[in-house]
């Protein structure tokens, strides 16, 4: 069945500093979404791209859908404590399914 | 505007012990639910989907099981609980295909 698979897992950074986590499918992709897990949250719905090689940007956030639609990245420039969670990349498949990332898990402290 | 509601909120059962885990969505009609189970630091397992009433894929074989009795409710049931069933048990709702998902507010389950 479809994988996505994130990495890293984790990461943790000092508050300023550059954040990107990556997502990989093993089948091609209709649309890719992310979404973002505070720490004893819920899972909240961030963002979709369509597009082949679609960009789009939420403040500091930048979100790229790949090229050939199997992968998936989001940045975050300049972190702040309130980034701190779990982002998860959702895609698309074949079957018209949603399957969720493995998830990558951001610390920021000062 | 859309809500989902879960209930409880956190649970502590006994080995053994039934469950039963509510989930309501209100504001929309004929949504796809979707139960997720979320162990510790770790990602989103789905468990069960529903695309109607009566209506339920269940992704993962195990000791749980989900129903639908109305448009927009879903139970996720288990008759005996085991010390693997612990976890963030999350329900969503989706329109039509894989849109996108709205979560409730989970159940946090803890069995001993």
């Amino acid at each position: 069945g479809q994988q996505v698979m994130q990495i890293p897992q984790y990461q943790h950074v000092q508050e300023g500093e550059d954040f990107t986590t990556y997502c990989n499918s093993s089948t091609t992709l209709s649309n890719i979404q992310w979404y973002k897990q505070r720490p004893g949250g819920h899972p909240v719905f961030l963002i979709q791209l369509v597009k082949s090689g679609e960009v789009k940007k939420q403040k500091r956030l930048t979100f790229q859908f790949g090229e050939a639609k199997k992968n998936s990245s989001l940045h975050i420039t300049a972190t702040q404590t309130t980034d701190v969670g779990t982002y998860f990349c959702a895609g698309t498949g074949t079957a018209s399914k949603l399957t969720f990332g493995t998830g990558t898990r951001l610390q920021v402290t000062l | 505007s859309q809500t989902i509601h879960q209930w409880p909120a956190t649970l502590v059962q006994p080995v053994g012990s039934p469950l039963s885990l509510e989930c309501t969505v209100e504001g929309t009609s004929n949504p796809n639910l979707y139960w997720y189970r979320q162990a510790a630091g770790r990602g989103l397992q789905l468990l069960f989907y529903s695309v109607g009433i009566g209506q339920i894929s269940s992704e993962v074989p195990q000791n749980l099981s989900a129903s639908r009795p109305q448009d927009r409710q879903f139970i996720l049931s288990s008759k005996k609980l085991l010390l693997s069933d612990s976890g963030f048990y999350l329900c969503a709702w989706g329109g039509p295909g894989a849109e996108t998902q709205y979560f409730g507010p989970g159940t946090r389950l803890l069995v001993l």
